[in-house]
């Protein structure tokens, strides 16, 4: 199984700000199959970036993801006050076929 | 517009059994691949179990006890959970693959609470 290892656990900052979310893998994970999330409370999470660095529609352009082997990266490169929220990161590959980081959850400081 | 609607959730006892649904709109049903998604405050995002053309997948806290499939004239996927544990209270998502390439979920439903207690 492929263990997704997001840090950290919660990031703290102000709107306007730069956030900077990892996700750490166990073993290589190919770029074509990282992908982040955004959940709000009592919604279902919603896809940001696909492989890798991809942005799903709608994403505005202050979302961008990075990396590739084990370490990936979802930067937002200004906080607006609808950015805070619980990432999720996702790698696809292996048995269990999806797997999910634990979370970061970037709170309003 | 796509839309994933779950339904089915509930109480139930250990051991018991539960069928849960999802009535999907807005899209070809057949030609996608879709999943089932589970979770917990404490263990986070769990992928169930997904069917495609190709079969049936699942993973191994469920296997032997729950069962994926689909209704393509009626666009309804379906997950029937049997000798349900304590551990398999959760939230479930349906959720869609955008297609035969990509692996990521790009359509999620709104979630059903499952919760097994006695």
């Amino acid at each position: 199984e492929t263990v997704l290892t997001q840090s950290p656990g919660t990031l703290s900052l102000s709107p306007g700000e730069r956030a900077t979310l990892s996700c750490r893998a166990s073993q290589s994970v190919s770029s074509s199959y990282l992908t982040w999330y955004q959940q709000k409370p009592g919604q279902a999470p919603r896809v940001l970036i696909f492989g890798a660095s991809s942005r799903a529609t709608g994403v505005p352009d202050r979302f961008s993801g990075s990396g590739s082997g084990t370490d990936f990266t979802l930067t937002i490169s200004r906080l607006e006050p609808e950015d805070f929220a619980v990432y999720y990161c996702q790698q696809y590959g292996g048995s269990p076929p999806y797997t999910f980081g634990q979370g970061t959850k970037l709170e309003i400081k | 517009e796509v839309q994933l609607l779950e339904s089915g959730g509930g109480l139930v006892q250990p051991g018991g059994s539960l069928r849960l649904s999802c009535a999907a709109s807005g899209f070809t049903f057949s030609s996608y691949a879709l999943n089932w998604v589970r979770q917990t405050p404490g263990k986070g995002l769990e992928w169930v179990s997904g069917i495609n053309a190709a079969g049936t997948y699942y993973a191994d806290s469920v296997k032997g006890r729950f069962t994926i499939s689909r209704d393509n004239s009626k666009n309804t996927l379906y997950l029937q959970m049997n000798s349900l544990r304590a551990e398999d209270t959760a939230v479930y998502y349906c959720a869609k693959r955008p297609n035969t390439a990509e692996r990521y979920f790009d359509y999620w439903g709104q979630g059903t609470l499952v919760t097994v207690s006695s």
